[in-house]
C-alpha cells in the first residue's frame, strides 16, 4: 500500500513569507502528527490531528498550525517565516490517535518537506 | 514526562551484532516502547516496539528489562546499509484529548556506525 506523502520535498522562501505544508496518510490512518527536525533541537512534536481535531500539541508558537480535512488528508502552515524554522517537517500518520490511552500505535513517516528560509 | 536516554554514537563492525542501550527509568505500567531509525535526512523508519516481554522481528529484537527501566534493540548481523541514527521512545498517553504537551519525545538517539 501507498506511504506517508509529504508536499513539496523542498522549498525555499524568505523571512516574514508564510508556508503550507501537506501530508497525505496511509490510507485508513485517521491519526496524523506533525514533527520538525533541526540539527540543534532534534525531533520535536509539533502537534497531531484526528478525526479533523487537533488531539495533542507540543511547545511551539502560535505561528504554528495544522488542519485536518475529511480525508485525513493534513496540512500544516507557519506564518511569518522566522530563519530558525529552517528544518525538516515530517508528518507521520497512524491508526489510532496519540492520545489513546492503552495499546500500541505504529507512527508510519514520510519522507519530509525540507524548508529553507532565507 | 517520560523521557529516554540512549548513547550519543556507536560502532559495529559489519557481520557483527549491534546492542543498542536504552534508558527509560520514568516509564509507567503502560506505556510501550518503540524504536524508529532514521537514515540520513529520510523519514523515521519504524523498526520494533515492546510492553514487557521481548519481542523479535525481521529486522531486530528488543530485551526490555524485567523492571522496564531500560531496553536493548538488537541487530543481529549488521550491515552497512544499518548506518543511521536509532530513537528509543517512550509513548506516555494523553489523559485529555487537546492536551498542551506533546506526549511522543524523540531523544537525540544513538548514532550507529557499522563498518566494513
Amino acid at each position: 500500500k501507498a506511504g506517508v506523502t509529504q508536499t513539496p520535498r523542498y522549498l525555499i522562501k524568505t523571512r516574514g513569507q508564510q508556508v503550507t505544508l501537506s501530508c497525505s496518510p496511509i490510507s485508513g490512518h485517521r491519526s496524523v502528527s506533525w514533527y520538525q527536525q533541526t540539527p540543534g533541537q532534534g525531533l520535536q512534536f509539533l502537534f497531531e490531528y484526528f478525526s479533523e481535531t487537533q488531539r495533542n500539541k507540543g511547545n511551539f508558537p502560535g505561528r504554528f498550525s495544522g488542519r485536518q480535512f475529511s480525508n485525513s488528508r493534513s496540512e500544516m502552515n507557519v506564518s511569518t517565516l522566522e530563519l530558525g524554522d529552517s528544518a525538516l517537517y515530517l508528518c507521520a500518520s497512524s491508526l489510532a490517535s496519540l492520545a489513546g490511552v492503552s495499546g500500541a500505535n505504529v507512527l508510519t513517516f514520510g519522507a519530509g518537506s525540507r524548508l529553507t528560509v532565507l | 514526562d517520560a523521557k529516554t536516554t540512549q548513547p550519543p554514537s556507536m560502532d559495529c563492525a559489519e557481520g557483527r551484532a549491534a546492542n543498542l542501550p536504552c534508558n527509560h527509568s520514568t516509564i509507567s505500567g503502560n506505556e510501550y516502547v518503540y524504536w524508529y531509525r532514521q537514515i540520513h535526512s529520510q523519514g523515521p523508519q519504524y523498526i520494533i516496539h515492546g510492553l514487557k516481554n521481548n519481542e523479535t522481528n525481521e529486522m531486530a529484537s528488543l530485551i526490555i528489562t524485567e523492571d522496564r527501566k531500560s531496553s536493548t534493540l538488537i541487530l543481529p548481523h549488521a550491515t552497512l546499509r544499518d548506518t543511521a541514527v536509532y530513537y528509543c521512545i517512550v509513548r506516555f498517553p494523553q489523559r485529555n484529548y487537546g492536551g498542551s504537551q506533546g506526549n511522543l519525545i524523540f531523544g537525540k538517539g544513538t548514532k550507529l556506525s557499522v563498518k566494513p
